[in-house]
């Protein structure tokens, strides 16, 4: 089956250590996103690629960074993660058959900052 | 400014109707979307609506009014299952989304 595919889906790291979280598609949708999602929260868009167009939004902090090496695969960087940044991040997918560009999303990693 | 307002939540008898309210107000609208989420899992498409109107799929039915800046998801005949949150979201461009806080939905026997 097509899907999106987040490893690992639960990550503990410490204070300060850079972790990278890992996404990856077998939908062949060009456009990839990253959120942030807290409890009882909206999600929180970090970025999203367009192809290779790579879009930040304005309030997502530096420490956060992103790759995407090719179509199926996409990275999240968390450079010197702070207690502030443990959630629930979401890759999601989107493509545009009908128009809609609804959202695909990964089963999401639970990070943890200890 | 960008606002989604959904009421935080609810709670509803099995085998009954409920209604979930969305208000937007949004510099762009291209389309709103409904989305399940189940605690500690990812979000999940329910619902789709670009034309005023009334959408049915199944159980599920969501009526859009875009001149009063409105939605709402209607969810019948209610399971156990259904105790989830359920999300609104805008599409403002071509495929960025505005997201609500969300609704959790309670089901009681």
């Amino acid at each position: 089956d097509a899907m999106v595919i987040q490893n690992p889906r639960y990550q503990v790291t410490q204070f300060g250590k850079p972790v990278t979280l890992s996404c990856s598609q077998t939908l062949n949708h060009n456009v990839m996103y990253w959120y942030q999602q807290k409890s009882s929260q909206a999600p929180k868009l970090l970025f999203h690629y367009y192809d290779k167009d790579f879009n930040n939004e304005a309030d997502t902090p530096d420490n956060f960074q992103s790759r995407r090496p090719n179509t199926s695969f996409c990275f999240l960087d968390i450079r010197s993660p702070g207690l502030g940044d443990a959630a629930m991040y979401l890759c999601a997918t989107s493509s545009r058959p009908d128009g809609s560009y609804e959202q695909y999303f990964g089963p999401g990693t639970r990070l943890t900052v200890t | 400014g960008q606002n989604i307002d959904q009421p935080t939540e609810m709670t509803a008898t099995e085998g009954a109707i409920v209604q979930i309210n969305c208000t937007y107000q949004t510099s762009g609208f291209n389309g709103l979307f409904w989305y399940q989420q189940h605690a500690g899992e990812a979000p999940t498409f329910l619902s789709y609506n670009v034309l005023d109107g009334l959408e049915e799929k199944g159980r599920f039915s969501s009526f859009l009014s875009r001149s009063k800046g409105y939605s709402y998801l209607l969810l019948k005949e209610l399971q156990m299952k259904d105790s989830a949150s359920y999300l609104c979201a805008v599409k403002e461009g071509n495929y960025q989304l505005i997201w609500g806080a969300g609704t959790k939905l309670i089901i009681k026997p």
